[in-house]
């Protein structure tokens, strides 16, 4: 049953810290991307990727937010430093490619307090 | 529209009465339409991917029409029964690739 794996499912960290968030999309699929859950906007686009290479990222805080794919396999969302106002749900999500439906992760509940 | 907008923000149906919602994108760079169904604590799951002006697809009692030259698509659902209750996301893709999503629908259906 190919799905979208994403870790850790929660996460909880002190303010200043470093969090990182990983996603092993769907195997074959070669666009990925990084959304985040906010009351306002719904799922806010952050970063996405095709074939491992970031096409945009415009939607990062890119001070203290970065997005790499190391392989077809992984892919990463690190916060450094955090803050109490990152606190949200972080979906990846991944295509066969751009243009199909995209699969979503179960999504990583961070909380920094 | 520089953004995806989708109204009513939220909505209540009679279980059995039919409902529809809008989901408006920009329509130039447009490449393809996605609706998905977010159940809570759940993730969003595909329904359609549209992509030609005046395209429709039906899955079960639900079904979606694309308007790609005035930049709008409608979600029906007919006879709504509890299990559709959900928050109704639609995305629009962009010929970059860049796949970005409305604040969503969100429809409570009660017996």
């Amino acid at each position: 049953d190919a799905r979208v794996t994403q870790t850790p499912r929660d996460k909880v960290t002190e303010m200043g810290q470093e969090v990182t968030m990983r996603c092993q999309p769907i195997l074959g699929h070669n666009t990925v991307f990084w959304y985040r859950q906010t009351m306002m906007q719904g799922l806010e686009l952050l970063a996405y990727f095709r074939n491992r290479a970031p096409l945009d990222d415009s939607g990062m805080p890119k001070d203290r937010f970065s997005a790499e794919m190391p392989d077809a396999t992984l892919a990463t969302l690190k916060i450094q430093p955090s803050e109490p106002r990152d606190s949200a749900v972080y979906f990846c999500a991944s295509g066969e490619d751009s243009h199909t439906e995209a699969f979503f992760g179960q999504g990583t509940r961070l909380t920094v307090v | 529209i520089l953004n995806v907008e989708q109204s009513p923000q939220s909505l209540h149906v009679q279980e059995g009465d039919s409902t529809n919602f809008t989901c408006s994108f920009p329509s130039s760079n447009f490449y393809a339409l996605h609706w998905y169904r977010w159940e809570t604590a759940k993730s969003p799951e595909a329904l359609f991917v549209m992509t030609l002006n005046g395209d429709e697809k039906k899955k079960g009692r639900i079904s979606a029409t694309l308007n790609t030259k005035e930049g709008y698509s409608y979600l029906y659902i007919k006879g709504s029964q509890p299990e559709d209750s959900a928050t109704y996301l639609c995305a629009s893709l962009g010929s970059w690739g860049k796949l970005q999503f409305g604040a969503g629908t969100q429809v409570v259906v009660t017996p």
